[in-house]
């Protein structure tokens, strides 16, 4: 079984400021890690995906993400948030077999 | 072009009545799930299909059963409805594991 954490429910930071938002899993099998965004009564869309290769991965939006085996992490981040990046963030792993586990989330909120 | 649409957006409805959602995609993808996003919006797994097969059935009550007419269509029929039924509820598929999945824009079911 797998499970994701993420360390912050809530990060406000200012316009034009950088964010990052932990994630944390833990699996007994090799997974792929995927962020995803939810805007406001919007369904969730797919921000980028880890699956092999290159630690940093790089998404919409000016996102990117870095996966780190030894600390079982995959933080997002950006350097330079907008308003328009205020929405519910959810980190998610998948093992072979075709099940997303997420985490609970993180609301993140520009202030201007 | 709507890749994954559910239907209908918003239903409101008392108690003990029984609804169905409705999901149908456009992408030609082999796998549906339903997820259960509750008020703290944690997104929890209910049901997976593969070409119209059952292959998840989390632990949710058995008023909740769904239907797959084919591998383009999963509905969700619920019974009895109960107030702590009252989510939002995405549809979402996938191809592949590493490809994540894609989310209809949800329903938001609340019980009265």
């Amino acid at each position: 079984a797998q499970s994701v954490t993420q360390l912050d429910s809530q990060v406000p930071v200012f316009e034009e400021a950088p964010v990052e938002l932990r994630c944390n899993y833990s699996s007994s099998v090799s997974v792929y890690l995927f962020w995803y965004v939810q805007y406001p009564n919007q369904g969730l869309q797919l921000l980028l995906k880890y699956l092999s290769g290159s630690t940093l991965v790089k998404g919409i939006n000016g996102f990117e993400a870095e996966f780190n085996k030894s600390q079982t992490s995959f933080h997002l981040r950006k350097p330079s948030v907008h308003i328009s990046d205020t929405a519910e963030y959810f980190c998610a792993v998948s093992p072979t077999a075709r099940q997303l586990t997420f985490g609970s989330g993180t609301q993140l909120t520009v202030l201007p | 072009d709507t890749a994954v649409s559910q239907t209908p957006k918003y239903l409101v409805t008392q108690m003990g009545n029984d609804k169905s959602i409705k999901c149908e995609q456009n992408l030609g993808h082999d796998t549906m799930y339903w997820y259960k996003q509750d008020s703290k919006k944690f997104l929890k797994i209910m049901f997976s299909y593969n070409n119209k097969e059952l292959i998840i059935n989390e632990t949710v009550p058995n008023r909740f059963s769904p239907k797959s007419p084919d591998k383009a269509h999963l509905n969700l029929h619920i019974n009895s409805l109960e107030l702590g039924d009252s989510a939002v509820y995405f549809c979402a598929s996938s191809r592949r594991d590493e490809d994540g999945y894609t989310f209809g824009s949800g329903t938001r079911l609340t019980v009265v």
